[in-house]
């Protein structure tokens, strides 16, 4: 059964600190995966986007890793900040035809000063 | 560029009613996708539309359905309304369906059934 699931299920840091988020997937044949941040009340916005031959990609604090072999993906934020509390929502698509799109339930993050 | 939207806002229905939402992709994005949100499922899938066809749909009930115009912008409607309706309901666009192009999240429409 095609999963993804995501840890930890929320996480509070103080301001300035690093942070790991977590996810593994069982999609197959995997395409590519995806981390998006959802601030409250807003719809979901991308933050990267990799396919089975990346291993990491960075969008300015943001750099999210791939290991296709375990399958696992890791999203880094660092130095954070008050606005990087979010959901961050780990995506999963497969190859078939359907172009189907597996979604985990997100890590809540709170940032505190 | 203006950015996906999506109306109304906030909408509260009571058991039985039904609904109507609607969803304007970004311009020049022919692909829109519906997406249901709750606390504890996450987003799951609801339907996709290309060129006023439906191309994939989710597995929800028959009370969920929707359309594309001819100017790529879609409605979703859902019938004889439950209590588990109540949920954030996405839109995404994305310049043509499939894995490889990038989907464009609305705010949602946030709806509440008493």
């Amino acid at each position: 059964k095609n999963q993804v699931e995501q840890s930890p299920q929320s996480l509070i840091i103080l301001e300035g600190k690093n942070c790991t988020l977590q996810c593994n997937y069982t999609v197959s044949p995997f395409s590519n995966l995806r981390w998006y941040k959802q601030d409250t009340g807003r719809g979901p916005v991308s933050l990267t986007i990799m396919t089975f031959s990346e291993n990491t990609k960075s969008n300015g604090r943001y750099t999210a890793t791939l290991d296709a072999d375990t399958k696992q993906s890791s999203l880094h934020i660092t130095a954070s900040q008050l606005s990087d509390s979010a959901s961050y929502i780990c995506v999963v698509s497969d190859q078939t035809g359907a172009n189907n799109l597996f979604f985990g339930t997100g890590t809540r993050l709170t940032v505190i000063p | 560029k203006a950015g996906v939207t999506q109306t109304p806002r906030y909408l509260i229905k009571t058991r039985g009613q039904q609904v109507t939402l609607s969803c304007s992709p970004i311009s020049g994005h022919r692909s829109v996708s519906w997406y249901q949100q709750t606390p504890g499922q996450g987003l799951q899938f609801l339907f996709e539309y290309f060129s006023e066809t439906q191309r994939n749909k989710g597995n929800f009930p028959g009370r969920f359905s929707g359309r594309q115009f001819s100017n790529s912008r879609s409605e979703m409607n859902v019938s004889t309304l439950e209590l588990g309706d109540s949920a954030l309901y996405l839109c995404a666009s994305s310049l043509n369906p499939g894995r490889s192009y990038e989907q464009y999240f609305g705010p949602g429409t946030r709806l509440t059934v008493t």
